[in-house]
């Protein structure tokens, strides 16, 4: 299986801040990746698709980046909204495999 | 508008079985595939099981082989996933999920339901 790794798996930050996750992958998945963001009490939502393209309805202050076994997350400029934790997921390889998460709070 | 419903959790002793369904609606249902992920109490997300849009090929993470079965009925577009022999371990929230790629194998979710609790204890 191919595993995930996040980090940090918390911040602290600011409104305002910009907040920087990263997600490495056990083995080159090219750009086979996906971004979730999951709010206290509520289903995960998709952000980002293909490590980099920003979901229909997505604020343009999320985006993504990346390729191989590296991959980075971004917000510009954290909103109080944005407080959720965050998960990468890839889908090179079945079993599909999801990072272990970042919380983000403020 | 693409709507996901859960049903058939509950509370279950262990090595018990409960049949969990997802009913969809605003898409067509056949064309995608589709998934259930779990989340335990606290933890993260942890993929279950998906199934392609016919139905014709289904897929498991390896600790839920032999003991949970996916499937769908497409003239009702819903959703099953048969659980059997459960362990604490399966104690989770178990989500519904759309594929928002294609009918094949599964990739990566665009829509997700709220949930259903399954509780495995004595």
């Amino acid at each position: 299986d191919i595993q995930m790794t996040q980090s940090p798996s918390s911040l602290s930050v600011s409104v305002g801040d910009r907040v920087i996750i990263a997600c490495q992958a056990s083995q080159d998945i090219n750009t086979s990746l996906n971004w979730y963001q999951q709010k206290p009490g509520e289903a995960p939502q998709l952000l980002i698709y293909d490590a980099f393209n920003l979901q229909i309805g997505v604020p343009s202050r999320f985006s993504g980046g990346g390729s191989g076994t590296d991959f980075t997350f971004t917000i510009s400029s954290l909103q109080p909204e944005d407080v959720a934790t965050y998960y990468c997921q890839q889908y090179d390889n079945l079993p599909l495999t999801f990072g272990g998460g970042t919380r983000v709070e403020i | 508008e693409v709507q996901l419903l859960e049903s058939g959790g509950g509370l279950v002793q262990p090595g018990g079985s409960l049949r969990l369904s997802c009913a969809a609606s605003g898409f067509t249902f056949r064309n995608y595939a589709m998934s259930w992920v779990r989340q335990a109490p606290g933890k993260g997300l942890e993929w279950v099981s998906g199934i392609t849009g016919s139905g014709g090929k289904t897929y498991y993470a390896d600790s839920e082989k032999g003991r949970f079965t996916i499937s769908r009925d497409n003239s009702k577009n819903t959703l099953y996933l048969q659980m059997n022999s459960l362990r604490h371990e399966d104690t989770a929230v178990y989500y519904c999920a759309k594929d928002g790629y294609s009918s094949g194998w599964p990739r990566g979710f665009d829509f997700w339901g709220q949930g259903t609790l399954v509780a495995v204890f004595s």
